[in-house]
């Protein structure tokens, strides 16, 4: 079953506007959550995560996540888009099975691209 | 601190042979993890390690393998290569202790022929 989606494989924005990528998951009980960005040729990077807490993370270089548990939603928001924020984007989600272990589940992610 | 590195960082392999990747984790990270990304399938999990032992496998045949040593560097190992196993190979370790989040290296792009 699926764990993690990411709706739009591409997300188009003008620089100075805001941006919102978006992100929804099915697993049960609480979920940790995860944002990470990807530039080309290099590996993934850490933005955000939500464990417990404020439904609104905070993370780097001005993003910003709300968590809806009634939507089951986590989508990464940011004010204002800059150029350089073209990448692209991974929603993730930990997810524990029988036995006790546990995985980080990532979407397939979603290329945003800001325009000038 | 230094971050996760992957050697090498390119790797052209012909169909048959077998390649070795190695990873260091961050220092103090006991946990590595790897995943192949591609076009088509996007990340997907291979294995994790922690404290030398393999904690959890992902859904890949049995030529493709790996280990960690007692300092937590991990290797992972593909024998008899597929053209399909043309991908990126990304590490990542993480520190249990801090809400699970994973730091990855910057991969090694793997090329068979």
């Amino acid at each position: 079953a699926q764990s993690v989606a990411q709706p739009e494989d591409q997300v188009n924005v003008a620089e100075g506007n805001p941006l919102t990528v978006k992100c929804t998951y099915s697993v049960s009980g609480n979920p940790y959550l995860f944002w990470y960005v990807q530039y080309p040729n290099r590996g993934l990077q850490f933005l955000l995560k939500y464990i417990t807490g404020d439904n609104l993370v905070k993370g780097s270089y001005g993003f910003e996540a709300e968590f809806n548990k009634s939507q089951t939603s986590f989508h990464l928001k940011k004010p204002s888009a800059l150029v350089s924020d073209s990448a692209l984007y991974f929603c993730a989600v930990r997810r524990w099975f029988s036995g006790g272990y546990n995985k980080l589940i990532f979407g397939a992610g979603t290329r945003l691209a800001v325009h000038p | 601190k230094a971050g996760v590195t992957q050697t090498p960082r390119y790797l052209i392999k012909t169909r048959g042979q077998q390649v070795t990747l190695s990873c260091s984790p961050i220092s103090g990270h006991r946990s590595v993890s790897w995943y192949q990304q591609t076009p088509g399938q996007g990340l997907q999990f291979l294995f994790e390690y922690f404290s030398e032992t393999q904690r959890n496998k992902g859904n890949f045949p049995g030529r493709f393998s790996g280990r960690q040593f007692s300092n937590s560097r991990s290797e992972m190992n593909v024998s008899t290569l597929e053209l399909g196993d043309s991908a990126l190979y990304l590490c990542a370790s993480s520190l249990e202790d801090r809400g699970y989040e994973q730091y990855f290296g910057p991969g090694t792009r793997l090329t068979v022929t």
